[in-house]
């Protein structure tokens, strides 16, 4: 049963373009979500979090927005440039202790030049 | 300074083998994590460890698996009669404390079991 859901396997975005990530999660007790981006042969590197007590976090050209009316979060860069092509997985934790984090699928970025 | 760190990077075993994994967390961090990535999925959790004790150990798949931290820095994950569908990616992760502090990863180990 997979708590968190990334639905778009891959995506494809125009250099300078926005790029919109979406993940969906099933459980309403987790109350933490994270971005983590992963470059093959590396271990996932932390992007942006964001606290169910706001709907809206940003960091430079990332933003996440989570709905938790309707268990939905989603990623924002903008503008979107080449090295940002990676997997990006979204992660949520709070409800068996905020340390265990249960990561969806991934979804593969490829930014255009 | 140093990242997590985690050796070997590959690891080539049969089945039935026994393996160990490690782990250097970064300095000073006292919680550390080991996760399994298997392919097309994300990381799954299976162990945590606040200083040298395994807090949490529920996501550790059969009694097969065991970790261990005894000076509460590097940790080894240990695999006894590895089976085919052991061989995944194992990650470790690293963290100041826990609560709200991101979890820093290693660059993994893969591990293929024949």
């Amino acid at each position: 049963d997979q708590q968190v859901k990334q639905n778009s396997p891959s995506l494809s975005v125009q250099e300078g373009r926005i790029s919109i990530l979406n993940c969906d999660y099933t459980n309403s007790m987790f109350d933490y979500f994270l971005w983590y981006k992963k470059y093959p042969a590396e271990g996932p590197t932390f992007l942006i979090s964001i606290s169910s007590i706001k709907d809206k976090n940003e960091d430079g050209r990332f933003t996440v927005f989570l709905n938790k009316s309707a268990k939905h979060l989603s990623l924002h860069i903008v503008p979107s440039q080449p090295g940002d092509s990676a997997v990006y997985f979204c992660a949520a934790s709070g409800d068996s202790g905020t340390y265990k984090y249960i990561f969806g699928t991934g979804t593969r970025l490829k930014v255009l030049a | 300074g140093a990242g997590v760190s985690q050796t070997p990077s590959n690891k080539v075993t049969e089945k039935g083998k026994y393996v160990e994994l490690r782990c250097d967390p970064i300095s000073g961090h006292t919680a550390l994590y080991w996760y399994r990535q298997s392919l097309g999925q994300g990381p799954e959790f299976l162990i945590y460890f606040q200083g040298t004790g395994a807090a949490d150990d529920s996501g550790l798949p059969n009694d097969r698996f065991f970790a261990v931290r005894p000076e509460g820095s590097v940790s080894t994950l240990k695999i006894q009669r590895t089976e085919r569908g052991d061989s995944a990616v194992y990650l470790c992760a690293s963290s100041f404390d826990t609560a709200g502090n991101e979890q820093f990863f290693g660059p993994g180990t893969r591990l293929t079991v024949l």
